[in-house]
């Protein structure tokens, strides 16, 4: 299994600008994640999705759009770059184990994606 | 993350114990994570405790939680170079399974050991 993957593993662009990051998946997890990354805030999730065909919004949802089409994809486009979306990307997909008969869910991450809007 | 906090830095020398600390605010925070992301890398998950739980060991690694205080601790014991990294530490709220099994992580802690 190659896990979570994500590409491009770095991208530059300029304010205006759109593009896509690509998070795939070879685990069969229903669920999958994009949070960001900025220093002394922690990851905070920007969308979510619970199986094919939806997503929800998660903290920070806004000037990000995703898409899950297929089970082993989840999407993240930002349809016109600002500065303030320089950071880091994380994708991460979440395995649900039982544990002494309790559901346990365990996110497994993708290795990142820098971002800087200039 | 703002409601799950972490002290941003800690130093140790390689052999002594290392405690991170990590206070949160939801009572119903039904279980809770420490998660090490090395440079350059992705999060890992290194352990988990559930809320009815006051301790779980590890290994080298301890975690104690307070459910009174809100406090969850991550003890790693004889640290070693390879120990350095952010480690965060992340609550699921409310019920079990459902609610798209969402996270909320704490704002990171950097660990640096020194020979």
């Amino acid at each position: 299994n190659a896990g979570v993957t994500q590409t491009p593993k770095f991208r530059v662009l300029k304010t205006g600008q759109s593009m896509t990051l690509l998070c795939a998946q070879d685990m069969n997890h229903e669920y999958m994640y994009w949070y960001r990354q900025d220093p002394g805030m922690g990851l905070r999730l920007i969308h979510y999705s619970v199986g094919e065909g939806t997503t929800a919004k998660g903290e920070v949802p806004d000037g990000y759009n995703v898409s899950r089409l297929k089970k082993q994809n989840f999407l993240l486009g930002l349809e016109s770059a600002a500065p303030s979306q320089t950071s880091v990307y994380f994708c991460a997909s979440l395995k649900m184990a039982s544990f002494d008969g309790t559901v346990l869910g365990e996110q497994y991450f993708g290795p990142g994606t820098r971002l800087t809007v200039t | 993350g703002e409601d799950v906090e972490q002290s941003l830095f800690l130093s140790v020398r390689e052999g002594d114990s290392s405690v991170i600390n990590c206070t949160y605010t939801d009572s119903s925070s039904t279980y809770l994570y420490w998660y090490k992301q090395e440079p350059g890398a992705g999060l890992q998950l290194l352990t988990y405790i559930f809320s009815n739980m006051d301790m779980k060991q590890d290994q080298r690694l301890t975690v104690l939680l307070n459910k009174k205080d809100k406090h969850l601790s991550l003890r790693i014991a004889d640290t070693q170079t390879g120990d350095s990294a952010i480690y965060f530490c992340a609550e699921k709220r409310g019920r079990l399974t459902g609610g798209g099994n969402k996270l909320t992580f704490g704002t990171g802690t950097q660990l640096k050991v020194e020979l």
